[in-house]
């Protein structure tokens, strides 16, 4: 069965630091995807970032950046010089398929970023 | 703005009714998912919808029911409610080839 554990419940951090989100997965599928998700007060799920199974090269988008390690089956996300408007759930989440259905989310992390 | 809206926003039912949530989606999405997220805790996968037939099913009784129309519209139906139904009930959709949008979603208080 594939399974996703954030083990951090909650985290704050003071505006500008750098904040990392932990991410541990299961799954017995040799091909699947990564996604990390953003859930604002609002109640939207805002895509933020994916990663298939066979491409472990870590990359950067603007502030985000994440670090694929398929050994360790982890899958952190990191924003860099955090801003108050970063302040919401972030889901990490695992699919079968490239665009994501049948997504098995983890329990989220509150990231809270003060001023 | 994602383009998936729901509807209602808030709804009160009482345990043993029925009730229907309502999902609006993109044109050309022809994929549409429905998740239950309680509170504190991520979304979990009920069902979705390829083309007006039902193509993947998670944990979740015969109770929940669901139908998807031709004009990109959705529906998930809920029989017979419980007090564990109460959570917010997010609808996704999604192209052949896009990431799944997700709507603000319903939240339904059983009481």
């Amino acid at each position: 069965a594939q399974k996703v554990t954030q083990a951090q419940t909650e985290i704050s951090v003071v505006e500008k630091e750098d904040v990392t989100l932990d991410c541990v997965y299961e799954t017995r599928d040799t091909t699947y995807y990564l996604f990390w998700y953003k859930q604002p007060p609002s109640g939207e799920l805002v895509f933020l970032i994916r990663r298939n199974s066979f491409d472990e090269q870590n990359e950067i988008s603007g502030r985000y950046s994440w670090n694929f390690q398929k050994s360790t089956s982890s899958f952190n996300f990191t924003i860099t010089a955090s801003q108050v408007v970063d302040s919401a759930v972030y889901f990490c989440a695992l699919s079968e398929t490239n665009y994501g259905q049948n997504f098995v989310f983890g329990p989220g992390t509150r990231l809270s970023v003060l001023p | 703005e994602t383009g998936v809206t729901q509807s209602p926003t808030h709804l009160i039912k009482t345990r043993g009714q029925q009730v229907t949530l309502r999902c609006s989606s993109q044109s050309g999405h022809n994929t549409v998912s429905w998740y239950q997220q309680a509170l504190g805790q991520g979304p979990q996968f009920i069902f979705q919808y390829y083309r007006e037939e039902e193509n993947g099913r998670g944990n979740f009784p015969p109770r929940f029911s669901g139908l998807q129309f031709p004009n990109y519209s959705s529906e998930l139906n809920v029989n017979a409610l419980e007090l564990d139904d109460s959570a917010l009930y997010l609808c996704a959709s999604r192209g052949p080839y896009t990431e799944a949008f997700f709507g603000q979603g319903t939240r339904l208080t059983v009481v």
